[in-house]
């Protein structure tokens, strides 16, 4: 099974800071990781597909990217309603589907 | 605008069998493309796939779960059931119901969730 690791853990940033949330999957996965935020006491919601597509009605802010089998979560500006956890999950033809651990976002 | 919602018994004992159903609007599980999923999040093992039937009819699970899960739709009624059988209390957790679309030929991102609803497993 493919395994998903994610850092930091948690992270504590300011308002209007730049954040940055690392995925990395045991094997090539190609594009094939999703991100989603999950707010307090709230469902996931899906922010980008494919490792760097951003889904409709995402603000601008959050972008995807993908080195290999390394990804990456940005939050350019983070805002206040930007609090909560983030998951990288990924997909392949199996299907098998896998989350990671998650990343806590505070905001300071 | 399309919508998700979980139902089923909150508490449950050990051994019985759960028993969970989605109601979904704003869209077919006929058409092409789209999928039906349950996912769970547990304190031990935060969020995990349990569970897909897609358009088709076609149904996959999750395969360290697979003995204890089925999963079936009504497509006249826009519903989806999952059953768990054997309930432990480590499989104490929130359930979610989520859609899933077709990225090229592979089953994709979750793309709708309900707002999951808490099953607690204890005698």
């Amino acid at each position: 099974d493919i395994q998903m690791t994610q850092s930091p853990s948690s992270l504590s940033a300011s308002v209007g800071d730049r954040v940055t949330i690392t995925c990395q999957a045991s094997q090539d996965i190609y594009n094939y990781l999703n991100w989603y935020q999950q707010g307090p006491g709230k469902a996931p919601k899906l922010l980008i597909y494919d490792a760097t597509k951003l889904e409709t009605r995402v603000p601008s802010r959050f972008s995807g990217s993908r080195s290999e089998t390394n990804f990456t979560l940005t939050i350019s500006g983070l805002q206040s309603e930007d609090t909560g956890t983030y998951y990288c999950q990924q997909y392949d033809h199996l299907p098998s589907f896998t989350f990671g651990p998650g990343t806590k976002v505070v905001i300071k | 605008q399309v919508t998700l919602r979980e139902s089923g018994p909150a508490l449950v004992k050990p051994t019985q069998t759960l028993t969970l159903t989605c109601t979904f609007s704003e869209f077919s599980l006929s058409t092409t493309g789209l999928s039906m999923n349950w996912i769970r999040q547990t304190p031990g093992k935060a969020l995990e796939w349990l569970a897909l039937i897609d358009w088709g009819d076609v149904k996959y699970y999750n395969t360290s779960l697979k003995a204890r899960l089925t999963i079936s739709r009504d497509t006249s009624k826009n519903q989806v059931v999952l059953t768990m059988t054997n309930m432990d209390p480590v499989d104490t957790g929130t359930y979610y119901c989520a859609r899933s679309r077709l990225s090229g030929s592979y089953y994709g991102p979750f793309d709708y969730w309900g707002q999951g609803t808490l099953v607690t497993v204890s005698s």
